[in-house]
């Protein structure tokens, strides 16, 4: 089945400075990639996703870049702010029963 | 977006005694929804998938018995967890995606077993 690998565990960046998460995934297959933030305390919300037929998507300073041939998707911050600050996920899905793998996650923690 | 209810947010409960969760997604319907135990710090753990009027799919690991899932409805899945004991204590949380669209989460639920 698939795995889904993801680093660094933590991140610290100076505040307006960029971040980048990057994710590892095995299954060829897999055609759905998306991000998830997720605050101390809450649930779990979308930042941004991209789909296999696309190798980069951008929300204003927020990107993901995807390499399907390499199997690695990553997560760019640009001008990280401390509302930034959080948990985030990646995860891969394939058509199949639409199952969302996800990633250890990464604490990024934006230092004043 | 969408939105996805759980409730309860937190639930206190004596050992030995049963304890359901709701999911509800309210605008729109959820072929698949998904349970997950968050322990601190750590990631999702995904205990079971379930599609709307089907049995449950388990993760490796997670008994069946124990952890009673019930998908009745494209809105609607419970999750009950049965004779709860103190290590059954965790942060529960579900979500809901219609097809491949983007998956909602619920606000999560925090079970303590006393």
């Amino acid at each position: 089945g698939e795995n889904v690998e993801q680093h660094p565990s933590t991140l610290s960046v100076q505040e307006g400075d960029s971040a980048v998460i990057k994710c590892t995934y095995s299954d060829s297959a897999s055609n759905y990639f998306p991000w998830y933030k997720q605050e101390l305390g809450k649930r779990p919300q979308l930042i941004i996703d991209i789909r296999s037929n696309v190798g980069e998507k951008k929300d204003q300073r927020i990107a993901v870049t995807l390499n399907k041939t390499a199997k690695h998707f990553s997560l760019h911050i640009t001008e990280t702010q401390p509302e930034d600050s959080a948990v985030y996920f990646c995860a891969a899905s394939s058509g199949g029963n639409y199952q969302l793998i996800w990633g250890a996650g990464t604490k990024l923690i934006i230092k004043p | 977006g969408a939105v996805v209810s759980q409730h309860p947010s937190w639930v206190i409960c004596k050992s030995g005694t049963s304890v359901k969760i709701e999911c509800r997604s309210l605008d729109f319907q959820a072929t698949t929804m998904f349970w997950y135990r968050q322990f601190p710090k750590q990631s999702l753990m995904l205990m079971a998938t379930s599609n709307e009027g089907s049995k449950a799919t388990y993760e490796q690991g997670v008994e069946k018995d124990k952890f009673l899932i019930n998908h009745a409805s494209l809105t609607l899945s419970t999750l009950t967890v049965t004779s709860a004991h103190p290590e059954d204590s965790s942060f529960y949380i579900c979500s809901a995606r219609q097809g491949m669209a983007e998956a909602f989460f619920g606000q999560g639920t925090r079970l303590t077993v006393v």
